[in-house]
């Protein structure tokens, strides 16, 4: 039963465009989403996140929007840079809970 | 702060044999969880420590698990009788007790081969 789902295995963008990455959910009680990026080799890492009360959260080029109507969220990245290639999960914590439900990933490359 | 270390990074072993994992998290955290991550899927939960305390099991950890924290620092993963769908990335992460919405720092990992 998968809560959170990344329905694009990949996706190519060419440097300088936008990368927009998608994530969907089921569990409405879900409140704290995250954006977390994996290289090869090394653990996730920590991007960007939102809570439920709010719809736009921005860090730099890396924008996080969330639509709670649709259980839907997406991570902007503009302008896109080669160093940005890289695995992209989604993941979502309900109220109360202590433990992350993760997305299968998206992996990002940019076209130099 | 020099993030979350985990030892050894690769594991062979063969089929029926026990391993032992060990995390150490950022210091000043006190929340520890453990998570399991088979390619091409996200990491998986597996089970959560506050301080020296094993709050939270996910029945993916089956009785051939089991993980330890006992002075609230480093924790240890170990499984028992192995077989090859134990063959896994097992990831450990931690945050401080700092409030409801703390993102997790995970560290690069146990890569696991069970042969």
């Amino acid at each position: 039963d998968q809560q959170v789902k990344q329905n694009s295995p990949s996706l190519s963008v060419q440097e300088g465009r936008i990368s927009i990455l998608n994530c969907d959910y089921t569990n409405s009680m879900f409140d704290y989403f995250l954006w977390y990026k994996k290289y090869p080799a090394e653990g996730p890492t920590f991007l960007i996140s939102i809570s439920s009360i709010k719809d736009k959260n921005e860090d730099g080029r890396f924008t996080v929007f969330l639509n709670k109507s649709a259980k839907h969220l997406s991570l902007h990245i503009v302008p896109s840079q080669p160093g940005d290639s890289a695995v992209y999960f989604c993941a979502a914590s309900g109220s109360g809970a202590n433990n992350l439900f993760f997305g299968t990933g998206t992996r990002l490359t940019v076209i130099p | 702060d020099t993030g979350v270390s985990q030892d050894p990074r690769h594991k062979i072993t063969k089929r029926g044999q026990n391993v032992t994992f060990r995390c150490d998290p950022i210091s000043e955290h006190n929340r520890l969880y453990w998570y399991r991550q088979t390619l091409g899927q996200g990491p998986e939960f597996l089970t959560y420590f506050q301080n020296e305390a094993q709050l939270e099991k996910s029945r993916l950890l089956s009785d051939r698990f089991s993980a330890e924290r006992p002075k609230g620092s480093f924790s240890t993963l170990e499984i028992q009788r192995t077989e090859q769908g134990d063959s896994a990335m097992y990831l450990c992460a931690s945050n401080p007790i700092v409030g409801r919405y703390v993102p997790l720092h995970f560290g690069n990992g146990t890569r696991l081969t069970v042969t």
